[in-house]
């Protein structure tokens, strides 16, 4: 049964930069034809897809993030990482890793979350 | 850039009702629609993809149908257990774009 585990810091002091790592277990990252994303959630509103990198390596970025996100794979490690820039009060979030399922693209197996408090 | 609108953004109805949410992509994104289920504190979880197909071990009482711009995910019968907030997702072209959401509850 593959599992997903976020960690990393829970505050990150502003303009400095959010590093979070998704660990996955029960499966390769290496495995073909999935999507391996981040997702966020600030308190009491929605979500919000950050970006997502294919197993073959190439990235995909919201928009309105790209110019502040990377997204990387470790598959030694059998882990993602995302890292997200020049941090504000307005990233503070739940942040969430997901991977898409083997017939589509939504994702369909999340990590428990991890909440980051931007804060000085 | 596709955006993702929904409606209600809240709503409320008694067990047994009957109730529909509605997205729509401002572009047409054929079937590739998701909605998720996050109920309070909780994890976000996989209803339905490709517009209508069930994913496994969701109750047979949700569905979903739609293709191109406007989508609806019914619930045939409210029960309890539904209440939460569900989004649609759009997952064409590597651009996962999520709804704003609508928060379901009990009358």
């Amino acid at each position: 049964q593959l599992q997903l585990q976020e960690s990393g810091p829970g505050l990150v002091k502003p303009s400095e930069t959010l590093s979070l790592t998704c660990t996955v277990s029960g499966g390769s990252i290496s495995s073909s034809s999935y999507y391996w994303g981040w997702i966020r959630q600030p308190p009491g509103k929605g979500l919000e897809w950050i970006g997502s990198i294919y197993y073959s390596g190439s990235t995909y970025y919201n928009p309105s993030l790209k110019s502040r996100v990377t997204i990387s794979v470790d598959t030694s490690k059998n882990q993602f990482s995302l890292k997200l820039s020049s941090v504000t009060a307005a990233d503070t979030a739940v942040y969430y890793c997901a991977r898409s399922g083997e017939q589509h693209d939504a994702f369909d197996i999340w990590g428990q979350g991890t909440m980051v408090t931007v804060s000085s | 850039d596709i955006q993702m609108t929904q409606s209600p953004s809240s709503l409320s109805a008694s067990v047994g009702d009957r109730v529909t949410i509605t997205c729509r992509a401002s572009q047409g994104i054929s079937n590739y629609l998701a909605w998720y289920q996050q109920k309070p504190g909780k994890v976000p979880k996989l209803l339905i993809y490709a517009a209508s197909t069930l994913q496994s071990g969701v109750p047979s009482r949700f569905s979903g149908s739609g293709s191109g711009t406007d989508f609806t995910l019914t619930i045939s019968s409210l029960q309890p257990e539904d209440v939460a907030t569900y989004y649609c997702q759009k997952y064409n072209s590597a651009l996962f774009t999520f709804g704003p959401g609508t928060k379901v509850d009990i009358k």
